[in-house]
Parts: C-alpha cells; sequence; structure tokens
C-alpha cells in the first residue's frame, strides 16, 4: 500500500518570506499523481498545486511550486512572499495510474504566517 | 453551481443510533469517496465508488456503509454509532482516470461534523 509523509507536524514562517514542506511517499507504481491540498479553518480543502510522474517539469502556480524528485520520492511545496491568507493546514496526496482510484493524503503540516 | 454538497453539516448522535450521510454532486463525476478527518491522522478514506451501483473498501470501512443508487449520490451510513467515529466526513468526487478531463484532482464537500456521545 503507498505510503505518504509529512515529517513536519507544525511550521511558522515570517509574512513575504519563503517557506518549505516537506513529502515524502512509497509506492512501486511508475505512474501516478501527487498533489497539495490546502485546508483554511474554513475547513475547506483547496487544490493547491499537482504533478504528473510522468512529467519533469516542476510543477508551478503562482508563488507556489514543487521540487519533485521521483528517484528520491519526495515531493516538497515551496511557497514564496508569504501572505496571511497562506495560513492553514498544508496535506500531501498521492493518487495512483489507472486502476488504482484511492487518493492517499499525508498527516498533514500546520502553517502559521508571522505578521 | 453547487459542486459537492454534504448534508448534514452538523450532527450529534448517542451511542447506538444510526444515521446516513448523504453526498451529492453536479459535475456528472464517475468516481465518490468518503473520507473522515481526525487531528493527527490526515485523512483516511473509509469508502469509494468508480461508478453507479459500485462500492468498493477503503482504508477504515468498519462500522460504515455506503450505497450508489444513483450517479450523481453517495451515502454513508452508519448502523450502530460508536463514539470512535466522531470526526469530521468528507465526502469528494472526480472524473474517472484516463478520461479526457482526468487530471487526478478531487473535488471536496464542505465536510460534515459528526459527534457521537
Amino acid at each position: 500500500a503507498q505510503t505518504v509523509t509529512q515529517s513536519q507536524p507544525e511550521m511558522s514562517v515570517q509574512e513575504a518570506e519563503t517557506v518549505t514542506l516537506s513529502c515524502t511517499y512509497d509506492t512501486s507504481e511508475s505512474d501516478y499523481y501527487l498533489f497539495w491540498y490546502k485546508q483554511p479553518p474554513s475547513r475547506q480543502m483547496i487544490l493547491v498545486i499537482r504533478q504528473e510522474a510522468y512529467k519533469q517539469q516542476n510543477a508551478t502556480e503562482n508563488r507556489f511550486s514543487v521540487n519533485f524528485q521521483k528517484a528520491a520520492k519526495s515531493f516538497s511545496l515551496k511557497i514564496s512572499d508569504s501572505q496571511l491568507g497562506d495560513a492553514a493546514m498544508y496535506f500531501c496526496a498521492y493518487k495512483g495510474g489507472f486502476g488504482n482510484e484511492k487518493l492517499t493524503f499525508g498527516t498533514g503540516t500546520r502553517l502559521t504566517i508571522i505578521p | 453551481n453547487a459542486g459537492v454538497t454534504q448534508t448534514p453539516k452538523f450532527r450529534v448522535l448517542k451511542t447506538g443510533q444510526s444515521m446516513t450521510l448523504l453526498c451529492a454532486q453536479d459535475m456528472n463525476h464517475e468516481y465518490m469517496y468518503w473520507y473522515r478527518q481526525d487531528p493527527g491522522m490526515g485523512l483516511r478514506l473509509i469508502h469509494y465508488s468508480v461508478g453507479e451501483g459500485t462500492t468498493a473498501k477503503g482504508e477504515v470501512p468498519d462500522g460504515y456503509n455506503v450505497s450508489r443508487l444513483k450517479k450523481q449520490n453517495f451515502l454513508l451510513g452508519l448502523e450502530s454509532a460508536a463514539p470512535s467515529q466522531t470526526s469530521v466526513y468528507f465526502c469528494a468526487s472526480s472524473y474517472p482516470t484516463g478520461g479526457s478531463l482526468y487530471t487526478g484532482e478531487l473535488f471536496f464537500g464542505e465536510g460534515s461534523r459528526l459527534t457521537v456521545l
């Protein structure tokens, strides 16, 4: 079974600074998807960024980017120019390719933004 | 544009009572999921469905049953609630893997907080 590990239960960063959240995963598959979801206090799950394993180029969405290291099975999230609205729980998630329809989540990292 | 709607949003039960959580999606998604979220444990998959009339067990299925009689609805039932089932429950849906619209993204409801006393 696939596992997703987030080793940082809590992180904090000064407003406007950069922070990196770590995620590692375990799989024997070659085709899969990786995600970062954000959960603000409203409880709504919001997709931040997505990476397909077959793509070597790291995904980027505005201030959010990932460092995808397939051989190391690592998928970290970098948030640049941190804003107060970035404060939330961040979950890393893994989904296998065709035939594996389950999304497996890590335990989450709570990010605090210091004004 | 409702997306994924969960009913009810909050519920308090006594041990041994039964209840059903309803999830409805209006995006014509094939796949639907029920997760529970507990502090320090992330989201754990209870049951899921890859199409109308199908269901499958996830990581923590014990004590729950599901049904997918209509494509747009996915019901989660607790036959005899226990305090260990106190949690926040999330429903999600997505397009099927390999389809032209597939991105892997799950679309989530707002969650349902269930307390079992």
